[in-house]
């Protein structure tokens, strides 16, 4: 167990709508980061946060978006959902997000848009 | 452009049979080298981090070590539980903002 905790574990929705993802990250951890992961692409970096503020952006797609809030939790949410967004995401922590600090992943959301 | 590069893709070993997992990398330096082991569903779980050239670390039947441009992950008398996809990841020094991953090589041990 990582310490960081993703819920909910599965997501199915349809083409068009709109979800919230959320992530808790370590105890003590101030940066967190969110990936998608589908069956071709491998694991690619959407965007991180460090204390409330972004801090770097991946490959992340305009319909999708992410805050941190004072109390550290994330939420990423996804809108306008195409079939293509089925995937799993990944939120992940570390410390300070710098320096090659190691970053601890949590369980993952499996979302399934029919 | 920065990279990361797995081989192979897969590998079937027998129990107790040796073997090395390589992960290639090009980056404009290097801030640190990560490995992680992922089993299916699951979300990718931190083996070790390598930060220069010769460091090695050990951890139970795997050793990480790591070059100018790649690091091996030595598996020594897997056993079956060994199974898994192990990814490898590189943070540039000149990029405060992801950490790069590669593929993955898919490792099966049969018993």
């Amino acid at each position: 167990d990582s310490g960081v905790t993703q819920t909910p574990k599965h997501l199915i929705t349809a083409t068009g709508q709109r979800v919230t993802l959320r992530c808790s990250p370590r105890s003590g951890d101030l940066s967190v980061y969110w990936y998608q992961q589908s069956l071709d692409q491998g694991l690619q970096f959407l965007i991180q946060y460090y204390n409330g503020e972004e801090r770097a952006k991946g490959n992340i797609l305009e319909r999708f978006s992410a805050q941190q809030f004072p109390d550290l939790h994330s939420e990423l949410n996804l809108s306008s959902l195409e079939l293509g967004d089925s995937a799993l995401y990944f939120c992940a922590s570390s410390w300070t997000g710098s320096d090659g600090d190691t970053q601890y992943f949590g369980p993952g959301t499996r979302l399934t848009v029919l | 452009e920065d990279q990361v590069t797995q081989s192979p893709e897969a590998l079937r070993l027998q129990e107790g049979e040796s073997s090395s997992l390589n992960c290639s990398y090009t980056v404009s330096g290097l801030r640190g080298l990560f490995w992680y082991r992922q089993d299916p569903g699951k979300g990718p779980e931190f083996l070790f981090t390598l930060y220069s050239a010769g460091e090695e670390k050990e951890k139970e039947r795997l050793k990480a070590t790591l070059t100018k441009k790649e690091s091996f992950l030595h598996i020594t008398a897997p056993k079956p539980e060994d199974s898994a996809t192990y990814l490898c990841a590189v943070q540039p020094a000149n990029r405060d903002d992801k950490i790069i991953f590669g593929k993955g090589t898919r490792l099966h041990i049969l018993p």
